[in-house]
């Protein structure tokens, strides 16, 4: 399976649009890329997921470049409750398997 | 929806006792999904069912672990007899399985908090 490489930490401000960058150097044609986030001690929270194109949803929007080789999740107008672990995945479908790496610390500060 | 939901969410126990873990899924879905969640190791799949059939159980720790899904509501995981490192969060998931389309979108449980003393 492909694998992921995102920061092991980021800041963001409340209210500002928080950048979460994912690379995925070796994604094949057919995986999309799903994000996931995990509040301290809560179960993993399913965000948003995309193959080629640019995704948006209620809480995020995903824009994956054309090489598709990196991705980046956007949340808009971050709020303290945002503060997670953000795991960028890259899954084959219709594979069941979610390879889960060590994903990003988003603090937002007030 | 009431989303996945498992119990007990903590359990403490000593050394040496079962310990079962219960999973309702959400109504609808097919799938199930155990996993294990600890600092050093990370998120870990331990075993996956389809349509109340286990499917893949290779990451099932030990023969001490065994799972089981009676109905499409309900499912356990079981521990006998436990150890202290078998202490982590276990998470349980469900989604949908689309027969030409592969696997729906997985969600969680909360978890249940497991420390073995």
């Amino acid at each position: 399976d492909a694998k992921t490489t995102q920061p092991t930490s980021m800041d963001c401000a409340e209210g500002r649009a928080a950048n979460l960058p994912c690379n995925h150097s070796t994604i094949s044609g057919n995986e999309y890329v799903y994000w996931y986030r995990q509040i301290h001690s809560q179960g993993p929270q399913y965000i948003i997921h995309g193959l080629k194109n640019n995704e948006t949803n209620e809480m995020a929007s995903l824009i994956i470049t054309e090489d598709r080789k990196s991705s980046t999740l956007i949340l808009p107008h971050a709020t303290l409750r945002d503060t997670a672990v953000y795991y960028c995945i890259v899954r084959l479908l219709p594979n069941y398997q979610l390879i889960w790496g060590a994903g990003t610390k988003l603090i937002i500060k007030p | 929806d009431a989303g996945v939901i498992q119990s007990p969410r903590h359990e403490v126990t000593e050394m040496g006792q079962e310990v079962t873990l219960r999973c309702k899924p959400i109504s609808g879905h097919n799938s199930l999904f155990w996993y294990r969640q600890t600092m050093m190791r990370g998120l870990e799949l331990l075993i996956y069912f389809n349509n109340n059939v286990p499917i893949d159980d290779s990451g099932m720790p030990e023969d001490r672990f065994s799972a089981k899904m009676p109905n499409a509501s309900f499912s356990t995981l079981k521990i006998q007899p436990s150890e202290p490192r078998d202490s982590a969060v276990y998470f349980c998931a469900s989604s949908y399985w689309l027969d030409a389309g592969g696997q729906e979108t997985q969600y969680f449980g909360p978890g249940t908090r497991l420390l073995v003393l």
